[in-house]
């Protein structure tokens, strides 16, 4: 099984106006956190926003929040009053704490956001 | 400051040749992973160093890709007998020691093996 999904290949918004991309994720381990990175066409990957695990309020970085529903395992990005140079690859991604491997990202296939003028 | 930073941008190679990718990390980052991109997916993850060893190098697809760090701080990724899979984009990261909570990522290297 994946350990991220991202359902959305492709989404589209209007310019000023807020998007969700979502994505599951599949872990046994009780300690991890999860990742958002933009990747505009340059190729850069762009850090975002994080949710550790046992964090008990979403996390927000300004235009960025983290909607995670634990129960579900879904961590989706919000993103408010978008903007033309939003456009990009997002990528979820997530960090497992157990076996010592507490550095390794395992990404999802990420989301094209095209922002609309 | 200056963020990570890596050579070249773009490799383009032939079948069987020997590539050397490289990766200058964020000054005083302890830390430093390679990743690497197919087109249509997400990174996925190589090798991590902490210091000079490499602490984890589980997702290095076979023997003919190996990494070094010999100072501790730039780090050059090797193929060796290269083939028309290993195209793909290399990304590297470094993160603050103690921390793993924000990795910092270069432009890549996209590599081409005609």
């Amino acid at each position: 099984a994946q350990k991220i999904t991202q359902t959305q290949p492709g989404m589209f918004v209007q310019e000023k106006e807020a998007v969700t991309l979502d994505c599951t994720y599949d872990t046994s381990d009780p300690s991890y956190g999860l990742f958002w990175y933009k990747q505009p066409s340059s190729g850069e990957m762009i850090f975002l926003i994080y949710q550790g695990s046992y964090d008990q309020q979403n996390a927000t970085e300004g235009r960025y929040s983290l909607n995670f529903q634990k129960a579900r395992k879904s961590a989706n990005l919000v993103i408010s009053a978008s903007q033309l140079g939003d456009s990009a690859m997002y990528f979820c991604a997530m960090r497992e704490a157990s076996g010592g491997s507490n550095y390794k990202l395992t990404f999802g296939k990420g989301t094209l956001l095209t922002v609309n003028p | 400051g200056a963020g990570v930073s890596q050579t070249p941008s773009n490799k383009v190679t032939e079948k069987g040749k020997y590539v050397e990718l490289r990766c200058d990390p964020i000054s005083g980052h302890t830390a430093l992973y390679w990743y690497r991109q197919s087109l249509g997916q997400g990174p996925e993850f190589l090798i991590y160093f902490q210091g000079t060893g490499a602490a984890d190098d589980s997702g290095l697809p076979n023997d003919r890709f190996f990494a070094v760090r010999p100072e501790g701080s730039v780090s050059t990724l090797k193929i060796q007998r290269t083939e028309r899979g290993d195209s793909a984009v290399y990304l590297c990261a470094s993160s603050a020691a103690g921390t793993y909570n924000e990795q910092f990522f270069g432009p890549g290297t996209r590599l081409t093996v005609l």
